[in-house]
């Protein structure tokens, strides 16, 4: 079975500009989240979302949104990059909400804004 | 105070020996653990995930959790080269079940 995938791999962009990541859950699996990992650090949570709403944002700022689609895959906005969104992002799903909610990562999409 | 900590290392052991990955949290009410491995470059991968007090067993790989001390520790078993990498401890939010708080990870290196 195919994993997580994501898209782009890697992206170069500039300060100012705007960018779209997308994301295609495994198959079968309704909840999609987002994280960001910086060098050295761990993943970051930025969003979740299960059965197209919204279920939790983690401390980003509103240049941060998502959404998904009738297909479960999802894709991630950033507005107005800033030298610090420089990251990995990657999209986890899982198949079950609740305590024992188990997320399965893809590859990641690294973004380099200069 | 930081969520989950862990030491960044590097944590050097020989090639077949034991190494131990240790992690503390500091909310009492996590209910989900798990332990995910990145290799440089590379997305995390899930190891393992514990959920109660003892000892959770999977091939090399041996999770214990301890939730009086708000410790989590990850074992591996005749440790490989090919275990080098980054270990990631990770707990689900106490108000938030879907939210994953990672710590820093642990870098481990396996002599040949």
């Amino acid at each position: 079975d195919a994993g997580v995938t994501q898209s782009p791999t890697h992206l170069i962009k500039t300060r100012g500009q705007h960018v779209t990541l997308r994301c295609s859950p495994i198959s079968g699996h309704k909840s999609v989240s987002w994280y960001q990992q910086v060098l050295g650090q761990g993943p970051q949570f930025i969003f979740q979302y299960y059965e197209k709403e919204e279920r939790g944002r983690g401390n980003f700022p509103d240049r941060f949104s998502a959404r998904q689609f009738p297909n479960y895959s999802s894709e991630l906005n950033v507005n107005a990059l800033l030298l610090g969104d420089s990251a990995l992002y990657l999209c986890a799903s899982s198949t079950q909400v609740g305590p024992k909610e188990t997320q399965y990562f893809g590859p990641g999409t690294r973004l380099l804004v200069l | 105070q930081k969520e989950v900590e862990q030491n960044s290392g590097p944590l050097s052991v020989p090639e077949g020996a034991i190494a131990s990955l240790n992690c503390t949290y500091s909310d009492r009410v996590s209910q989900s653990f798990f332990w995910y491995r990145q290799y440089s470059g590379k997305s995390p991968e899930l190891i393992m995930s514990i959920y109660s007090n003892g000892d959770k067993e999977d091939g090399r790989f041996t999770a214990q959790l301890n939730k009086a001390s708000q410790y989590v520790s990850l074992l591996i078993r005749d440790s490989q080269p090919s275990d080098s990498a980054t270990y990631l401890c990770a707990v689900n939010d106490k108000d938030s079940s879907y939210k994953l708080i990672f710590g820093s990870g642990t870098r481990l290196l396996v002599r040949p």
